[in-house]
């Protein structure tokens, strides 16, 4: 059974830069979209970017000066840095993956659906 | 930037039907997601592509679409399903999230 598991520090500093890592166990990181998505405490979730099965990064327009999306195939793991950090970047983060069924998957993404989850982790911004 | 708008809360009484809207621009053109979240847990996936059901989702869940408003159903409502529901739709290349509906099963 294919697991998520997000890592990496629970304090960030302002102004720093948050580094976590999601690593796929139990299944093979080719061929779906791998995902972001954060949960600020209380508040509803936002999408941060996700990685395609091409290889393709895409980002939330909203926080793409600041985000930055990489996979590393031969650990199984992709990772999240998001530069200058604010407390308004404390939340809950997600690492998803993108799954596709039905035909007509590889003609763009609007098939794709976010059917894993990780448990998340909480990364709390304060000095 | 496109959005998408759902109620912040819905009530309903154990046994009866909940429906859950989500409006957006051109929505019923679109593949719509639900997510269930429960306190302290991980959005769990219970519709994609508008109206397919995941395996283990039971079948008291359903969605449908129609112009710009995609809508999660909930037949005969049970205590456990009191959760926040989250609709989410693809513009182009990005993913959208409705702000959420929290479900109180009185």
């Amino acid at each position: 059974q294919v697991q998520l598991q997000e890592s990496g520090p629970g304090l960030v500093k302002p102004s720093e830069t948050l580094s976590l890592t999601c690593t796929v166990s139990g299944g093979s990181i080719s061929d779906y979209y791998w995902s972001w998505i954060r949960q600020p405490p209380g508040k509803g979730l936002e999408w941060i970017g996700y990685i395609s099965y091409s290889g393709s990064t895409y980002y939330n327009p909203s926080l793409k000066s600041r985000v930055t999306l990489s996979e590393d195939t031969s650990k199984s793991q992709f990772s999240l840095k998001l530069s200058s950090v604010t407390a308004a970047d404390t939340a809950v983060y997600y690492c998803t993956r993108g799954s596709c069924s039905g035909g007509g998957c590889y003609s763009g993404p609007s098939k794709w659906y976010f059917a894993l989850w990780g448990r998340g982790t909480l990364v709390t911004v304060s000095s | 930037s496109y959005e998408l708008t759902q109620p912040p809360s819905v009530s309903v009484s154990p046994g009866q039907t909940a429906s859950i809207n989500c409006s957006g621009d051109g929505l019923g053109d679109k593949y719509t997601s639900w997510f269930q979240q429960t306190p302290g847990q991980s959005p769990v996936l219970i519709i994609y592509r508008t109206i397919r059901r995941p395996s283990g989702i039971p079948e008291r869940f359903s969605g449908s679409s129609s112009g710009n408003t995609a809508t999660l159903t909930i037949s005969g409502t049970q205590a456990m399903d009191e959760a926040d529901y989250y609709c989410q739709a693809w513009d182009s290349v990005t993913v959208v999230f409705g702000g959420g509906t929290k479900l109180t099963v009185l």
